[in-house]
C-alpha cells in the first residue's frame, strides 16, 4: 500500500527562480489537493483537482502560482520568480472524491521549499 | 479569512494528565476531520465525524461534533510522550477546505 509521495521533499532556490514540485496521489483516488504550511500554523488550501478538472484554484497565492493534474493522475505545483516570503512547506492530499465521501484527505510527507 | 479557530495554541502537560482542545467557526460544516501532525511530516487522519452531536472514541482520544455542527472538541486521557504533536481540525464549505490554527501539544514524561 503506497500513500501520497512528494518529490522532492527539500527544495533550496534563489529568488527569482522558478521551481516545480510533483505529487503522486493514492491511486485509486480522485480528488488532489494542494496545501501550504508555515511554521507553527494550520496548512492553506490553495487549489484542488477531481481527475483532471481544477475546480478551486481562487485560493491560490498570486498569479505566479500554477497547478496541473494533466492525466488526473499526477500533479505539479509551480511556483514563478520564486520570493523569500515562498519559503513554506507545501502539502500535498488525496481522497476518495466519491459522493457521499467526506474529504478524507491524506497527506504526502511535503516539499520544503527555502528562496534565498 | 480563519474560519476555524483553535484553543488552546499551546499546551504542555504532564504524563498523565487529561486535556481537552476545542475548535470553533460560526459556519456549519457537513463534517469536520482531526489531523495530528509531527514536525517535519504531513498531517495524518485521526477521525471523522460527520453528526451534530457524535461522539467517536479512538483508544484514549474523544472527539465529539456540535450540535449544530460549527464545533467540536478532542479529549486525550492519561497523556502519553507519544501524544506530542501539532493537533489540527479540518472542515469543508463547497470547494474551499479550511483547517483550524492548530494547537501544539507537548507532554512531559
Amino acid at each position: 500500500d503506497t500513500g501520497v509521495s512528494q518529490n522532492p521533499r527539500h527544495k533550496i532556490t534563489k529568488r527569482g527562480q522558478n521551481v516545480t514540485f510533483r505529487c503522486d496521489p493514492i491511486s485509486e483516488h480522485n480528488r488532489l489537493y494542494w496545501y501550504r504550511q508555515t511554521l507553527g500554523q494550520g496548512p492553506e488550501f490553495l487549489t484542488y483537482f477531481q481527475n483532471e478538472a481544477q475546480l478551486e484554484k481562487s485560493r491560490l497565492l498570486s498569479d505566479r502560482f500554477s497547478a496541473e493534474r494533466p492525466k488526473g493522475s499526477f500533479s505539479t505545483l509551480e511556483i514563478q520568480r520564486t520570493e523569500q516570503g515562498d519559503s513554506a512547506m507545501y502539502l500535498c492530499a488525496s481522497s476518495l472524491g466519491l459522493a457521499g465521501s467526506y474529504n478524507e484527505q491524506f497527506f504526502g510527507p511535503g516539499t520544503r521549499l527555502t528562496v534565498l | 479569512t480563519q474560519l476555524l479557530e483553535q484553543s488552546p495554541q499551546f499546551l504542555s502537560i504532564q504524563e498523565g494528565e487529561n486535556l481537552t482542545v476545542y475548535c470553533n467557526s460560526s459556519s456549519v460544516f457537513s463534517s469536520l476531520q482531526w489531523y495530528r501532525q509531527e514536525p517535519g511530516e504531513g498531517p495524518v487522519l485521526l477521525v471523522t465525524v460527520v453528526t451534530g452531536g457524535e461522539v467517536k472514541k479512538l483508544k484514549r482520544l474523544t472527539f465529539q461534533f456540535g450540535d449544530a455542527r460549527k464545533d467540536s472538541s478532542l479529549h486525550i486521557t492519561a497523556a502519553q510522550p507519544g501524544d506530542t504533536g501539532l493537533y489540527l481540525c479540518a472542515g469543508s464549505t463547497g470547494n474551499q477546505f479550511y483547517f483550524g490554527t492548530g494547537t501544539s501539544l507537548t507532554v512531559i514524561p
